[in-house]
């Protein structure tokens, strides 16, 4: 059993829907993360809080929006995504950013994500 | 510019042993890992090399060469849960951590 849990595991959406991913880590860490995997290419990072503030956004289109109410949670708001969206979209978390305690980073088990 | 290879499918038998090589370039370094993921699963940490050599943890070892830009994976007895895929990641000299695109390890009986 993973110390982060995410949910839904599943989602299929319209491209005008809105839906979220939520993401729960229960380690006591400091930073979380998302990450976007897409079959055989490397892992996408796509946001990273730390204390609940916003330390990186590796350019993702304004469509994911993150939100960050505490250190446990972390939330994927989705608004009109592309087909090339569909993914799995991996949280993370970790006990710190920007230093070597963040070398080991505990992984959710991802939401999947379809959009039709 | 930051690059990690790693192939992309490897197959071996139960009982047998493989190594899953990782090589990369970057301009600063501070750490190697690599991570399990099965099928539909989490991804878990498995070994962190930060320093030359062979770090031995039960089946699995790991080994890193900073000189070469070369890590491997080594798995020994492989077993059929040991199916999975194996991604090899490192941490720049920003902390940022780089992914390898992973390799699907594949145990035939």
């Amino acid at each position: 059993e993973t110390g982060v849990t995410q949910t839904p595991r599943h989602l299929v959406m319209g491209m005008t829907n809105k839906k979220s991913l939520k993401c729960e880590q229960h380690l006591g860490h400091n930073a979380m993360y998302w990450y976007k995997q897409s079959a055989k290419k490397p892992l996408e990072l796509m946001f990273v809080y730390n204390f609940k503030e916003q330390t990186e956004n590796n350019s993702v289109p304004s469509r994911f929006s993150p939100e960050c109410p505490n250190s446990s949670h972390l939330f994927l708001h989705l608004h009109t995504l592309q087909p090339e969206d569909s993914a799995l979209y991996l949280c993370a978390s970790s006990q710190g950013v920007g230093d070597l305690l963040s070398h080991t980073i505990y992984f959710g088990e991802g939401s999947w994500l379809t959009v039709v | 510019g930051q690059n990690i290879d790693q192939p992309t499918e490897m197959t071996a038998t139960e009982g047998a042993i493989v190594q899953i090589n990782c090589t990369y370039q970057t301009s600063g370094f501070n750490g190697l890992f690599w991570y399990q993921q099965h099928a539909g699963e989490a991804p878990t940490f498995l070994s962190y090399n930060v320093l030359d050599g062979l770090e031995e943890k039960g089946r699995f070892s790991s080994f890193l060469s900073r000189s070469k830009g070369y890590s491997y994976l080594l798995l020994k007895e492989l077993q059929m849960k040991d199916s999975a895929s194996y991604l090899c990641g490192l941490m720049d000299s920003n902390y940022q951590l780089i992914w390898g695109a992973g390799t699907k390890l594949i145990i035939k009986p």
